[in-house]
Order: C-alpha cells, then sequence, then structure tokens
C-alpha cells in the first residue's frame, strides 16, 4: 500500500546543513513534494521535484530524489532559526487525482 | 501566490453541536478541493475531495453524514462536522491545486470538542 515514511525530529545549528530524509514505497508516484508547517498553522509549499529527475536545488533547498531505493531527502542550506517547523514530505500518485500522501513530519529544531 | 483562505481558525464547541469550516480560494476558481485532518503529531489524512455542484468523494473509513461536505460554488468549500465529539478534535485543513503540480493549503482549523 501507500505510505511514506519520516524521521519524526531533527537537531541542527544555526549555520550547519540540515538534511531531513522520506520513504515512500508507491513506485507510481508523479511528484513528490516538500512542505513546511509552523505552529498552528497550515502548510506552505516549499518545493517539489517530479519523479523522472534526480535533483533540484532551489536558493538554500535541495532536493534528491533515489527512484531506485524511493528515498527522498531535503537539505537546507545554511540554516536559519526561522528554518524550525515541522517538515512533511509527501507523494501525489498517477492520475493526478489531489490526493498526496504524507510522511508524519520532521520537527526541525535550529539551535542558535 | 495561490491564496487558500480558512475560516475560523480556532473553535471550541460542544459535544453534540454541528461546526462548519470555510475554505475560500480566493485567486481563481476550484472545481475542486481538498480536506485534510490531521492529528496531534501525525500526518495530514486526507478525507474527502470536495467537487463543485455534486457530492464529495470520501475516502475508505470517513463518515459521510458525520463530515458533511458542500461545495456550493467555485470558490467556497465547507467542511461540516455534525453532532461533535471530544475525538473529533483535530486540525482541519483544505486544500487546492494550484494548477501547476502543486497543492496550495489553508491556514487551518484547530477544532476542540468539549
Amino acid at each position: 500500500g501507500e505510505d511514506v515514511e519520516q524521521s519524526l525530529f531533527l537537531s541542527v545549528r544555526e549555520g550547519d546543513s540540515s538534511v531531513i530524509n522520506c520513504t515512500y514505497t508507491d513506485s507510481s508516484s508523479t511528484y513528490l513534494y516538500w512542505y513546511k508547517q509552523e505552529p498552528g498553522a497550515g502548510l506552505q509549499l516549499l518545493t517539489y521535484i517530479f519523479s523522472n529527475m534526480d535533483m533540484k536545488q532551489d536558493q538554500r533547498l535541495t532536493v534528491l530524489l533515489n527512484k531506485k531505493d524511493k528515498h527522498l531527502s531535503l537539505r537546507i542550506a545554511d540554516t536559519q532559526t526561522g528554518d524550525s517547523a515541522i517538515y512533511f514530505c509527501a507523494e501525489s500518485l498517477s492520475g493526478n487525482t489531489g490526493k498526496l500522501i504524507f510522511g508524519q513530519g520532521t520537527t526541525l529544531q535550529v539551535k542558535p | 501566490g495561490a491564496v487558500v483562505s480558512q475560516h475560523p481558525s480556532r473553535v471550541i464547541c460542544k459535544s453534540g453541536t454541528s461546526v462548519k469550516i470555510e475554505c475560500r480560494s480566493l485567486d481563481f476558481q476550484a472545481t475542486t478541493m481538498f480536506w485534510y485532518r490531521q492529528f496531534p503529531k501525525k500526518s495530514l489524512m486526507l478525507m474527502a475531495t470536495s467537487n463543485e455542484g455534486s457530492k464529495a468523494t470520501y475516502e475508505q473509513g470517513v463518515e459521510k453524514d458525520k463530515f458533511l461536505i458542500n461545495h456550493a460554488s467555485l470558490t467556497l468549500s465547507t467542511l461540516t462536522v455534525t453532532s461533535a465529539h471530544p475525538e473529533d478534535s483535530s486540525f482541519y485543513i483544505c486544500s487546492r491545486s494550484t494548477g501547476n503540480y502543486g497543492y496550495t493549503f489553508g491556514s487551518g482549523t484547530r477544532l476542540t470538542v468539549v
């Protein structure tokens, strides 16, 4: 079945790089997303990658996709305290039905 | 960018009452919107797909009579939690496709049933 797994917690120091990992099971994923959720707020789309891409870079964010291993990662360079939030990876399945399968979310704590 | 407005942001209601949550697409029309539920420290689960002018499509295990969805216009979808119970307390979030392979989410509604 469809399943997306993430580690639950990551703590880094300000200025370091953060790497948040995600694995998924459904090989028919078309797009994979990274969303950011700040306390009590909705989800903000950070970036997405099409399933036939290996890498996508957008300013401080780098997404790596290993389709063979069904592994997705988000690297945040020069992590700032404002990056502290919960990060969700999500996959959309073929057919673009609008259904996103979310991971449990990784809480990123950035220490000054 | 795409804007989805959700209201109210927080609501506290008594057991047995009903609560309506609104989700508005402010920048362009949306024939389809999505309702998610997020449990504390858990992932988001899709509850239903709201279709303008027709019945909503519910995910397996979601009670249609409990969570009433109405999508009467191209800019507004509503979720009504009927006869609410404490176990319905949760964070409810709506979303809409951006039309560019992404989805924009509302700010969410924190429902507390006492």
